[in-house]
C-alpha cells in the first residue's frame, strides 16, 4: 500500500527558504501516470494547491507562488521535494504531499500523507 | 480567490440525505473531485471522475454533475460524516488546480 510521509524542519525565520521532503513507500515514485503535488492549509483555512511534478521533470506551480517555489524530484531515493524562498508568516501552514491523478476530465488527489506543520517566526 | 464556489456550511439532520455543491466555469469542461477532511486530519479522496469511489468509501456518497455545478450527495448522512468537504477542478488556464473554499457539513 503506497504511502506518503513529509519531513520538514518545523520552524522556518522569516526570508528564509522552507524546504520539505514527501518519502514515497510501498511502491515506486515512477511507476504508472501519476504527479506528485504539495498541497499547503493555514490554520482554519482551505487549501491551496502550491504546484505538481511528473517524475520526467515537468512541473507546474500555482501562479501565486511561481516566482518562490521550486519542486523536484529525486527517484533513486523515491523522494520529491518542496522549497519555497523568501517566506513570510503568510507561509504558515500544514503542507501535504500527495499524488495526482490527472486525465482529461477529472484530477484528483488520491493519496496523501498526514501533513506537516510550517511556522514561519524569528 | 478561488475559481470554484462552496457553500461555507451546510447542515443535516442523521439519517437524512444532504447535498453539497461546487460551482465554476471549468466544471462545465471537467468533473469535480471531492475530499472529506476531520479535524486534525489530511484530507481523503471521496468521489472522484463525477462519480466513483475510491476502495473504502461508502455508497451513501455519491457524485453529480450539471452545467457549472457539481455536487456531493450523502445519501443517510451518519455522524462520522460531520466534517469539512472540498472540491477541486482547474483554473481557467486549465492548467492549475484550484480548490473550492470548503463546506463545513454538521449533522444533526
Amino acid at each position: 500500500q503506497l504511502q506518503l510521509q513529509e519531513s520538514a524542519p518545523g520552524l522556518v525565520k522569516p526570508s528564509e527558504t522552507l524546504s520539505l521532503t514527501c518519502t514515497v513507500s510501498g511502491g515506486s515514485i515512477s511507476s504508472g501516470s501519476y504527479y506528485w503535488s504539495w498541497i499547503r492549509q493555514p490554520a482554519g483555512k482551505g487549501l491551496e494547491w502550491v504546484g505538481r511534478l511528473y517524475t520526467s521533470g515537468t512541473t507546474n506551480y500555482n501562479p501565486s507562488l511561481k516566482s518562490r517555489v521550486t519542486i523536484s524530484v529525486d527517484t533513486s531515493k523515491n523522494q520529491f521535494s518542496l522549497k519555497l524562498n523568501s517566506v513570510t508568516a503568510a507561509d504558515t501552514a500544514v503542507y501535504y504531499c500527495a499524488r495526482e491523478k490527472l486525465t482529461i476530465v477529472y484530477d484528483a488527489f488520491d493519496i496523501w500523507g498526514q501533513g506537516t506543520m510550517v511556522t514561519v517566526s524569528s | 480567490s478561488s475559481e470554484v464556489t462552496q457553500d461555507p456550511a451546510v447542515s443535516v439532520a442523521l439519517g437524512q440525505t444532504v447535498r453539497i455543491t461546487c460551482q465554476g466555469d471549468s466544471l462545465r469542461s471537467y468533473y469535480a473531485s471531492w475530499y472529506q477532511q476531520k479535524p486534525r486530519q489530511a484530507p481523503i479522496l471521496v468521489i472522484y471522475n463525477k462519480n466513483n469511489r475510491p476502495s473504502g468509501i461508502p455508497d451513501r456518497f455519491s457524485g453529480s454533475s450539471s452545467g457549472n455545478t457539481a455536487s456531493l450527495t450523502i445519501t443517510g448522512a451518519q455522524a462520522e460524516d460531520e466534517a469539512d468537504y472540498y472540491c477541486n477542478s482547474w483554473d481557467s488556464s486549465g492548467n492549475h488546480v484550484v480548490f473550492g473554499g470548503g463546506t463545513k457539513l454538521t449533522v444533526l
